[in-house]
C-alpha cells in the first residue's frame, strides 16, 4: 500500500533562517506531488506541484522554493524565512483525476 | 479566478441527526470532486469522490450530491457521531494537475 511521510511534525525557526521540509512517498511510481499551506482556520493554498523529477510548477510568488530530486521525494525550502511563512504545510501525492493523499503536515512557527 | 467555496463556516448538529455540508464551485471545467475530513493537527483524509458524469454517490454513512446546473455539491452524513466532528473540505479538479480546495466547514457534533 502507498504511504506518505512528512517531517518534521513541528518546527520553530527564527526569522531569516533557512527552511527545509521533506516529503517522501512509498508504494507508487511517478506520482504527482504537491505542497499546500494552510493558515490557522483557513483552507488549503497550493504552493507547488510536480509531475516528474526536476519538474516544478509554482502557484504563488513567494520566498519559498521546491525541488524534486528523486521520483518520490519532494522538498520545500526557503533561504530566509519571514514571519508570514508560519503555517501548516502539507505534502500530498496523487495521480491525475484521483484523490490526493496527504501527509500529516508540518506545523511551522517563525519567531 | 476559479474557486471552490463553502456556504457555512460552522455547522452544529445533534448527535444522531443527519449533517449536510454544502460547497459551490465556479469553474465549469471541473469534472471531478472530492470531499475531505480534517481533524485537528492532521492532514486531510479522503472521504468520498464523484465525477461529473454522476449526480449522486454513496459510501458508508456518506452521500455526495452533485448539481452541475448550479455548480453545487453537498456532503450528507447520516446519523452523525461525535467522531465526525472535524473540518470538511471540498476540492475540485479540472484536468490541469491542480486541485482547488474550498475554505472548509467545521462540523460540531453536540451530545
Amino acid at each position: 500500500s502507498q504511504t506518505i511521510h512528512q517531517w518534521p511534525a513541528t518546527l520553530v525557526q527564527p526569522v531569516g533562517s533557512p527552511l527545509s521540509l521533506e516529503c517522501t512517498v512509498e508504494g507508487t511510481s511517478n506520482p504527482n506531488l504537491y505542497w499546500y499551506r494552510q493558515a490557522a482556520g483557513r483552507g488549503l493554498q497550493l504552493l507547488f506541484y510536480s509531475v516528474g523529477i526536476g519538474q516544478i510548477s509554482s502557484e504563488v510568488p513567494q520566498n519559498l522554493s521546491a525541488s524534486r530530486p528523486q521520483d518520490r521525494q519532494f522538498i520545500l525550502s526557503s533561504k530566509k524565512l519571514l514571519l508570514s511563512d508560519s503555517g501548516f504545510y502539507l505534502c500530498a501525492w496523487g495521480q491525475s483525476g484521483s484523490p490526493l493523499h496527504f501527509g500529516n503536515g508540518t506545523r511551522l512557527t517563525v519567531t | 479566478g476559479e474557486s471552490v467555496g463553502l456556504h457555512l463556516p460552522t455547522l452544529s448538529v445533534q448527535e444522531g441527526d443527519n449533517s449536510i455540508i454544502n460547497c459551490a464551485y465556479s469553474n465549469s471545467a471541473s469534472d471531478y470532486f472530492i470531499w475531505y475530513k480534517q481533524e485537528s493537527g492532521k492532514g486531510p483524509q479522503f472521504i468520498i469522490d464523484i465525477r461529473s458524469n454522476m449526480d449522486k454517490r454513496q459510501g458508508q454513512r456518506v452521500t455526495v450530491l452533485l448539481n452541475k446546473t448550479v455548480k453545487h455539491l453537498s456532503l450528507q452524513i447520516a446519523a452523525t457521531q461525535p467522531g465526525d466532528s472535524a473540518v470538511y473540505f471540498c476540492a475540485g479538479y479540472s484536468g490541469t494537475y491542480k486541485y482547488i480546495f474550498g475554505t472548509g466547514t467545521r462540523l460540531k457534533v453536540l451530545a
